[in-house]
């Protein structure tokens, strides 16, 4: 298996800008995850999906942020219109039901916002 | 969940046994204790995880003291490879894991 797949692993972007980060979770898992990581906030968990239903949104920022997952195979993070504080490494991760608790999550996608 | 509380730092030679403590007196009966650890640049990769007793795998050894208040994360044999942040998590709401601090733990040479 090939793990959980994040796309772009960078992105540089200007402030106003829509961005679009990308990630595949493993096949047969049924929960993913968003989290972001900053050197101020740590590691933070922005939203998470249960079979492709949003559960838990209570650590997305701002409007400006928002997370869809059209089918069990991809999920997309989108902040439009992005900012220099959205700056920071955005980590997708994926688990099964079965495995509580043990959390697979892919390479990240290092955002900076100039 | 409950809080953790961990040392920002540690030190270990190459091949010693690397000990990382975790204090979490709140922990509730349900709560499981759950080990994540993040070499530089890497996604957090999961470690172990227990309940009450300890446990092993091919990565470490989980400790848990019987009043289940601290735990103890032992890597048996330290290499290089093992320098990064080491977090400990209490958790009993399934998957929504929370990360604190961790540990920043140094193998040298």
């Amino acid at each position: 298996d090939a793990g959980v797949i994040q796309s772009p692993r960078h992105e540089v972007t200007e402030m106003g800008q829509e961005v679009t980060l990308r990630c595949k979770p493993i096949s047969g898992h049924d929960y993913l995850f968003w989290y972001r990581q900053t050197m101020m906030r740590g590691l933070e968990l922005l939203i998470y999906f249960n079979n492709n239903v949003p559960i838990d949104d209570s650590g997305m920022p701002e409007d400006r942020f928002s997370a869809k997952m059209p089918n069990a195979s991809f999920s997309n993070l989108k902040i439009q219109p992005s900012e220099p504080r959205d700056s920071a490494v955005y980590f997708c991760a994926s688990s099964f039901l079965a495995q509580t608790g043990e959390l697979f999550f892919g390479e990240g996608s290092r955002l900076t916002v100039l | 969940d409950a809080k953790t509380t961990q040392p920002p730092s540690m030190d270990c030679a190459e091949g010693r046994a690397a000990n990382l403590p975790c204090n979490h007196s709140t922990i509730s009966g349900n709560e499981y204790v759950y080990w994540y650890r993040q070499i530089h640049s890497q996604g957090p990769q999961y470690i172990i995880h227990g309940l009450k007793n300890n446990e092993t795998n091919e990565m470490a050894s989980l400790i848990i003291t019987e009043d289940r208040k601290s735990s103890t994360l032992i890597l048996p044999h330290a290499t290089l490879r093992d320098t990064a942040v080491y977090y400990c998590i209490i958790n009993n709401a399934g998957n929504m894991l929370t990360f604190g601090g961790g540990t920043r733990l140094m193998v040298k040479p």
